[in-house]
């Protein structure tokens, strides 16, 4: 299996903060690379899909990037709706697998 | 607008095999060029994939699932299917349905819980 080893686990920050969450896979990935939020008692949303293209209906202070199998996900200006759980995915090779979650507490 | 719904037990035996339901409403299980999913979440832990079925049929499953699991569809009820034998307490989980490849439209959840 692929493995997506996310960091930081745990990350606190303020409102107005930029904030970065980065996964690394063990293979290579090429684009087939999603990024959901998961709030408490919910099912994830996604984010973004095929590394940097946002879902429809996403605010475009989300974006994604790739650094060979490096991928990151950025908020530009973090917002009060954006405390929750960021996972990151990985659909290029079966089974498809997530990273382990960074949760975004408010500092 | 694309919506899917889990439905089954909330309670099921050690030993014994749980058996879920996706209803897909909003649009034709069959009229999108898409793979249906399965992902479960065990409380207070991350998600994992456990498998999913393309329109046409095809399967593709968790190999750590692999021999326990049966993902089907049912055209006539815009339905998909999970039955996953020979469940323990590792398998309690909320299960959450979704369209595949990415995971764009998902189920509310449902929490299956594995006990006597």
């Amino acid at each position: 299996d692929i493995q997506m080893t996310q960091s930081p686990s745990t990350l606190s920050a303020s409102v107005g903060d930029r904030v970065t969450i980065t996964c690394r896979a063990s293979q290579i990935i090429t684009t087939w690379l999603a990024w959901y939020q998961q709030k408490p008692g919910k099912a994830p949303k996604l984010l973004i899909y095929q590394v940097s293209t946002l879902q429809s209906g996403v605010p475009s202070r989300f974006s994604g990037s790739r650094s060979g199998t490096e991928f990151t996900l950025t908020i530009s200006s973090l917002q009060p709706d954006d405390f929750a759980t960021y996972y990151c995915q990985q659909y290029n090779t079966y089974p498809w697998t997530f990273g382990q979650g960074t949760k975004v507490e408010i500092k | 607008q694309l919506q899917l719904q889990e439905s089954g037990p909330g309670l099921v035996k050690p030993s014994e095999t749980l058996s879920l339901t996706c209803t897909v409403s909003g649009g034709s299980i069959t009229s999108y060029t898409h793979y249906w999913g399965w992902i479960r979440q065990p409380p207070g832990k991350g998600l994992e994939w456990i498998g999913s079925i393309l329109y046409s049929g095809s399967t593709f499953y968790n190999p750590s699932l692999q021999s326990r699991l049966t993902i089907s569809l049912d055209t006539s009820k815009n339905q998909f299917s999970l039955k996953l034998s020979s469940v323990t307490a590792a398998d309690t989980a909320v299960y959450y349905c979704a369209r595949d490849r990415p995971n764009d439209y998902w189920g509310q959840g449902t929490l299956v819980t594995v006990s006597s």
